[in-house]
């Protein structure tokens, strides 16, 4: 059974860095490409950055470019969301989801239950 | 950017009835066009993949219907735990995007 536990989320201040973890269990890890979604509470979904199984290619939101970067560790198995230069408007719970395969297609299939990130003073 | 429009924002149905919800692109996404359902509290969960293909585990009362800039989700028979948010989102070009979403609510 797939498994996505997220961590890393909290309290931090404008300005600051967050290391998000995504630890995956229940399939192969490498041959799936893997995504970070944010929610703002109460609001819509929005995607932040995706990775393939390879790690050769990555896409992230024009929102969060320049200074989020995602990776991944096939020993470990776990995707990694790091965030610097917080903003307010990056508060959200930030979602770990699988892809349907390893190349990037967009369709994710399974889905963690999410880490709050709060950037307030 | 391509935006997608769901309407409507609230559907208010009872258990037992259908519901039809729709999904407008901006441009056109061809068939690459999913659909996820989100209970309160829980993550999102996939429904329907590709316009039309249900994902695993997901009943048949669930079907998704389109291609281009328009695009259904129909669900019938409703259980009382449909009762939630869903949400389009297509996958032609980055960046991938999703609609508000709409509430299904019970009434």
């Amino acid at each position: 059974e797939v498994h996505l536990l997220e961590s890393g989320g909290g309290l931090v201040q404008p300005g600051g860095s967050l290391r998000l973890s995504c630890a995956a269990s229940g399939f192969t890890f490498s041959a799936y490409a893997m995504a970070w979604v944010r929610q703002v509470p109460g609001k819509g979904l929005e995607w932040v950055s995706v990775i393939s199984g390879r790690s050769d290619i990555k896409f992230d939101a024009e929102s969060v470019k320049g200074r989020f970067i995602i990776s991944r560790d096939t020993v470990t198995d776990t995707l990694y969301l790091q965030m610097d230069s917080l903003r307010a408007e990056d508060t959200a719970v930030y979602y770990c989801a699988k892809d349907s395969r390893g190349g990037i297609t967009g369709t994710l299939t399974h889905w963690g239950q999410g880490t709050l990130v709060t950037v307030s003073s | 950017e391509i935006v997608l429009t769901q309407s409507p924002a609230t559907l208010s149905l009872s258990p037992g009835e259908t519901a039809t919800l729709s999904c407008r692109t901006s441009q056109s996404v061809a068939s690459f066009l999913a659909w996820y359902q989100q209970r309160p509290g829980q993550a999102p969960r996939l429904l329907i993949s590709d316009a039309s293909k249900r994902a695993t585990g997901v009943p048949a009362r669930f079907s998704g219907s389109g291609s281009g800039t328009d695009f259904t989700l129909t669900i019938i028979s409703l259980e009382p735990e449909d009762f939630a948010v869903y949400y389009c989102q297509h996958r032609t070009r980055w960046p991938y995007t999703f609609g508000q979403g709409t509430k299904l609510e019970i009434k």
